[in-house]
């Protein structure tokens, strides 16, 4: 069965230095999205994005993320200066065209110290 | 602004119990409604999607249903199983996004 693929599984980085989390979504999808969970609360919407533009984005999303679809198979998600509060788990998903549910990666767990 | 809440916020079983999480929503102009299942520390995975035109879907010993002008879905479990613990979340659709509850962390004891 596809898989969403998201690396690393686990990232430790200092206050204020710059992380991307990468992904590998499913290769016939076209819509993409980066969700976040912080331990102990819901899995929030961050940002997606479609045909190689954000088509929504959560105002968690601000200035120091970005997003990016570098070629046919990669989407990452930047945080440019990552603070105390950026710790959480991020998931990648993708869907397809056809009404069809999401399908999530494993995750990323960002730990910022 | 859609909210999505899920009750009971944990439960404790002993295995072959039949069990049902509830999840309601506020604002019915969903697209669909998909359950997960996530164990700790680990990715989502996709147990049922229900369009919002459809009344319920089976999977198995799973069987989700969804009532959109009351603004609920049920998950029945059937004949519970201690691989069956962990947090099962439900999550609406909303335009591109989808709006998550906060989860039922599930545990069925042998």
């Amino acid at each position: 069965e596809p898989e969403v693929t998201q690396t690393p599984s686990h990232q430790v980085t200092q206050m204020g230095q710059e992380v991307i989390l990468r992904c590998v979504p499913i290769s016939n999808h076209l819509y993409f999205y980066w969700y976040r969970q912080i331990l102990g609360q819901k899995v929030e919407f961050l940002v997606s994005f479609y045909n190689n533009e954000i088509s929504e984005k959560s105002e968690i999303f601000d200035d120091q993320f970005s997003v990016e679809r570098p070629d046919g198979s990669n989407f990452t998600l930047k945080i440019r200066s990552t603070k105390l509060e950026d710790s959480a788990m991020y998931f990648c998903a993708s869907r397809s065209t056809m009404g069809y549910g999401y399908t999530f990666g494993s995750g990323t767990r960002l730990t910022v110290v | 602004k859609q909210e999505v809440t899920q009750i009971p916020a944990a439960l404790s079983v002993p295995e072959g119990e039949n069990l049902v999480l509830n999840c309601s929503f506020t604002d019915s102009a969903i697209y669909n409604l998909q359950w997960f299942r996530q164990d700790p520390g680990k990715g989502l995975t996709s147990l049922l999607l229900i369009q919002s035109s459809q009344r319920e879907q089976t999977s198995g010993r799973l069987n989700a249903s969804l009532d959109k002008s009351s603004g609920r879905s049920t998950l029945y479990i059937a004949a519970s199983q201690p691989g069956d613990s962990a947090t099962y979340l439900c999550a609406v659709r909303e335009g591109g996004k989808l709006i998550f509850g906060q989860g039922t962390e599930l545990s069925v004891k042998p």
